[in-house]
């Protein structure tokens, strides 16, 4: 079985401040790792994944996560957040092998104080 | 094209109403999915189809019953749905068909309010 934990259901930070969410995950087999943005009204866009090969995944808008297996970790950076950045932020794994049955965290939403 | 389509956006249906949601991508995928979520919570997936067939059912209530007419469509067909129901759906798809590590590309879903 395959579990994400995201802590935090609320993370708020400056303008221009470093963003990090964190997620753990847990899983029998290597996995796959995902982050994905849900801005309001709207469905979700993958912000970066990780399969395999290197453990720092850059994705778009400026973010990244690092792939960290003994701490079960794949927690998403960002350098310095945007107003735009503003949204519920879902981090995400599937156990390698089979069909993708994506299990999803309970989310982070980032608010950006100006 | 990257887009998925979803329609209708809002959809509000009673109880012994008859509806169904239609899903579209032209982007050639070969695996497409219902997801269902609820307000402030994650999504979670209903069923997976993968080269037109039905591939994963989550234990889904029989009033939801999906079709896949072709590698482009998807639809959920609604009837005798409970209030509980009310939720956001959303459609994704991904190139392959649906093994591990593939993107999901998601629509923008249907927003469904059941009375």
């Amino acid at each position: 079985a395959q579990s994400v934990t995201q802590l935090g259901s609320h993370v708020s930070v400056s303008e221009g401040a470093l963003v990090l969410l964190r997620c753990n995950y847990s899983s029998s087999v290597p996995p796959y790792l995902f982050w994905y943005v849900q801005y309001p009204n709207q469905g979700l866009q993958l912000l970066l994944k990780y399969t395999t090969g290197a453990t720092l995944v850059k994705g778009i808008n400026g973010f990244e996560a690092e792939f960290k297996k003994s701490e079960t970790s794949f927690h998403l950076t960002k350098p310095s957040a945007h107003m735009s950045d503003a949204a519920e932020y879902f981090c995400a794994v599937v156990a390698s092998g089979g069909y993708q049955k994506v299990t999803f965290g309970t989310g982070t939403k980032l608010q950006v104080i100006p | 094209d990257t887009e998925v389509t979803q329609t209708p956006k809002h959809l509000v249906m009673g109880m012994t109403n008859k509806k169904s949601l239609k899903c579209e991508q032209h982007m050639g995928h070969r695996a497409m999915y219902w997801y269902k979520q609820k307000a402030k919570k994650p999504p979670e997936l209903m069923f997976v189809y993968s080269y037109e067939k039905l591939s994963i059912n989550e234990s889904v209530p029989s009033r939801f019953s999906p079709e896949c007419p072709n590698s482009s469509l998807l639809n959920l067909h609604l009837h005798a749905l409970q209030p509980e129901d009310s939720a956001l759906y959303l459609c994704a798809s991904s190139q392959g068909g649906g093994g591990t590590g593939e993107t999901q590309y998601f629509g923008p879903g249907t927003r469904l309010l059941v009375l």
